[in-house]
């Protein structure tokens, strides 16, 4: 079974934090995506890897930057959290071809106080 | 420009059938997708559909989709309490690999 991980299901930080969300899929997938899911928005891409080093913002990428150093692990850092950035972010991977579908995490519920 | 439309709510008695719409706008998608999240949990893969199938049936659930109006559906027989949860309709170009959600589909079952 494919596995994705994130490391923390729930994290509390203060406005102009530093935050890292770490995100490890254990099936050798290329893809990488970070999602961010607000009720009434649903799921909004924030940033995408199709390979190491490799990144691609999606379609809310602003006040947010990715890492992709190791093929099984997609970073999310939030440079200087700010409240709008009060979320549930849920991380996604899936093999190269588009016939694959995408595995979610459990997802990080983040609160910036 | 891509977009997945699909209902906020949708309310059914326990043993009764479940049927959850859903509309796109681009015509190139190539699969189609239905996912639920139960709640506290991410997104889990319920079934696809290819865009040149008109259905497709596993054990509780039949997906419809209609190409000519760009509509897909997602029916559960005999819904029951463990159905409980948000469906998110999902689309895929082939290209570049991403995928376009809809805002999710919140089925309640009443007793």
């Amino acid at each position: 079974d494919v596995k994705v991980t994130q490391s923390s299901r729930y994290l509390v930080k203060r406005t102009g934090e530093k935050v890292f969300l770490e995100c490890v899929q254990d099936m050798d997938h290329e893809n990488m995506f970070w999602y961010r899911q607000d009720p009434g928005l649903g799921l909004r891409l924030i940033y995408f890897s199709y390979d190491v080093k490799m990144k691609e913002k999606g379609d809310i990428p602003e006040g947010y930057s990715v890492s992709r150093e190791k093929k099984e692990r997609f970073s999310l850092i939030l440079e200087s959290a700010s409240t709008n950035q009060t979320s549930m972010y849920l991380c996604a991977s899936k093999q190269g071809t588009s016939t694959d579908t995408q595995y979610f995490g459990p997802g990080t519920r983040l609160t910036v106080l | 420009g891509e977009d997945v439309e699909q209902s906020l709510f949708l309310s059914v008695r326990e043993g009764d059938s479940s049927v959850i719409n859903c509309t796109y706008t681009d015509s190139s998608s190539t699969y189609l997708y239905w996912y639920k999240q139960e709640p506290g949990a991410g997104l889990q893969l319920l079934t696809y559909i290819f865009s040149n199938m008109d259905m497709k049936q596993d054990q509780r659930l039949t997906v419809l989709l209609n190409k000519k109006d760009k509509h897909l559906s997602l029916r559960i027989a005999d819904t029951q309490t463990g159905d409980s949860a948000i469906y998110f309709c999902a689309e895929s170009m082939g290209r570049d690999d991403k995928i376009i959600f809809g805002k999710g589909t919140r089925l309640h079952i009443l007793p």
